[in-house]
């Protein structure tokens, strides 16, 4: 398994500001995922985050609006810019391990006001 | 892309009797099939998984079975408990490894009834 640490783990934010989510796991990895989770939803999956390259990003969501960062192999950030209140919902990081297990942190539980 | 349907959305059973969720999956190159619990205010956790080399998979009250011609795959809890209610997901990839990450179903809230 792999553990992922997310934070913050939750945040209220005005609308029109930007939060960046961090995502930390304990091993080296080579693919990070980040996913939307809306409220008593399913998980959609936003974008790819490949250490050394940029992110690919799902059909529905642009790089503008969910920068992301991969500065090495533990570690990926996500950007929510220029949120509404369209945007809270849960925001989860993910990694592969073992035979293509994927594993989640916690989660980053956002409202915007 | 990946278009991953999931019923029921909610099932509810007796405490003791067995649950079963149904997937299915429209890309006929997927062939990793994992299943998720998601307790609630908590992240999804793997419960089991399934390959497309293989039919069926069972982990003690749990199992998988996977019919890759119909492209359906379903979960099996026997002798269901208070702890099994929860969110449950099916996804699907065509990667074998994730490395295009999972498409999900929308998910099954199960009930166990006392």
């Amino acid at each position: 398994s792999a553990v992922i640490s997310q934070k913050p783990s939750r945040d209220i934010c005005q609308r029109g500001t930007s939060l960046t989510i961090q995502c930390q796991v304990d091993s080296q990895v080579t693919m990070m995922f980040w996913y939307r989770q809306q409220p008593g939803q399913s998980l959609t999956l936003i974008a790819t985050a490949n250490q050394g390259s940029e992110a690919t990003y799902e059909s529905g969501f642009v790089i503008d609006k969910f920068p992301i960062s991969r500065p090495n192999l533990t570690f990926s950030t996500l950007t929510v810019s220029n949120m509404s209140p369209e945007d809270s919902s849960i925001y989860l990081c993910s990694v592969e391990k073992g035979r293509g297990e994927a594993f989640f942190g916690q989660g980053t539980r956002l409202t915007v006001v | 892309g990946e278009n991953v349907e999931q019923h029921p959305s909610t099932l509810s059973v007796q405490e003791g009797d067995s649950a079963v969720i149904k997937c299915t999956y429209s890309d006929s190159a997927s062939n990793y099939f994992p299943w998720y619990k998601q307790e609630l205010g908590k992240r999804p956790q793997l419960i089991i998984d399934i390959r497309s080399n293989v039919g069926e998979k069972k982990d003690q009250r749990i199992a998988v079975t996977l019919n890759k011609t119909a492209k359906h795959f379903s979960l099996h809890i026997t002798e269901t408990q208070p702890e099994d209610s929860a969110v449950y997901f099916c996804a699907a990839t065509d990667s074998g490894g994730g490395a295009d990450g999972l498409t999900f179903g929308k998910g099954t809230h199960l009930i166990i009834q006392p």
